[in-house]
């Protein structure tokens, strides 16, 4: 079955050192992969995408992501951690060949930095 | 501003009742999707529309349906509630069927059934 998978549900960092958080997925083909961040009371927004091409994606308030193919991962990372980057963050993928054309979320991250 | 527009923001209704949640996408978008987040199951996708049919289905229970209208904008029925139907509903829309670009949110209607 088609699955993204976040294996941590909490991700902790100083402010000032670098965070990961990680995704992984099951899936056949050529799937597109996505970050999605979400703030309290907010609806989704997102963060990057992967189509093809360049493993590594560079996106909105300084995040990148490296798609791996042989390891199935498409892990967040950013260089210097924010307290404003403090929030839920969600991978997701989708398949554009498939007849069931939708994006399948992971269960989300919960990142919090400290000062 | 993510362009799409969902009202209520806000729901408080009982047991058994049937409400219906309202979404207006982009300008433009022809997609809509209908997502459920509660707290204990993350994101889960409930159905998709794009250009007025049906494109995909996720874990929609038989008593929610949706359509969306000629104008392109969607509604999310919800019947028979039960306290479990409880959480933050969410319409996104994109400009295609197929997802080869981000979708864009709104900012949710958040129902409580009591």
């Amino acid at each position: 079955a088609q699955s993204v998978a976040q294996p941590e549900d909490q991700v902790n960092v100083a402010e000032g050192n670098p965070l990961t958080v990680k995704c992984t997925y099951s899936v056949s083909g050529n799937p597109y992969l996505f970050w999605y961040v979400q703030y309290p009371n907010r609806g989704l927004q997102f963060l990057l995408k992967y189509i093809t091409g360049d493993n590594l994606v560079k996106g909105s308030y300084g995040f990148e992501a490296e798609f791996n193919k042989s390891q199935t991962s498409f892990h967040l990372k950013k260089p210097s951690a924010l307290v404003s980057d403090s929030a839920l963050y969600f991978c997701a993928v989708s398949f554009p060949y498939s007849s069931a054309s939708k994006i399948i979320f992971g269960s989300g991250t919960r990142l919090s930095i400290r000062p | 501003d993510s362009g799409v527009t969902q009202t209520p923001k806000h729901l408080i209704t009982a047991t058994g009742q049937r409400v219906t949640l309202r979404c207006s996408p982009r300008s433009g978008d022809l997609s809509v999707y209908w997502y459920q987040q509660s707290l204990d199951q993350g994101l889960q996708f409930l159905i998709q529309y794009y250009n007025g049919e049906e494109r995909a289905k996720g874990n929609i229970l038989e008593r929610f349906s949706a359509q969306q209208f000629p104008d392109l904008h969607s509604e999310l029925n919800l019947s028979s509630l039960e306290l479990g139907d409880s959480a933050l509903y969410f319409c996104a829309s994109s400009p295609l069927g197929q997802i080869n670009t981000e979708a864009f949110f709104g900012q949710g209607t958040r129902l409580t059934v009591v």
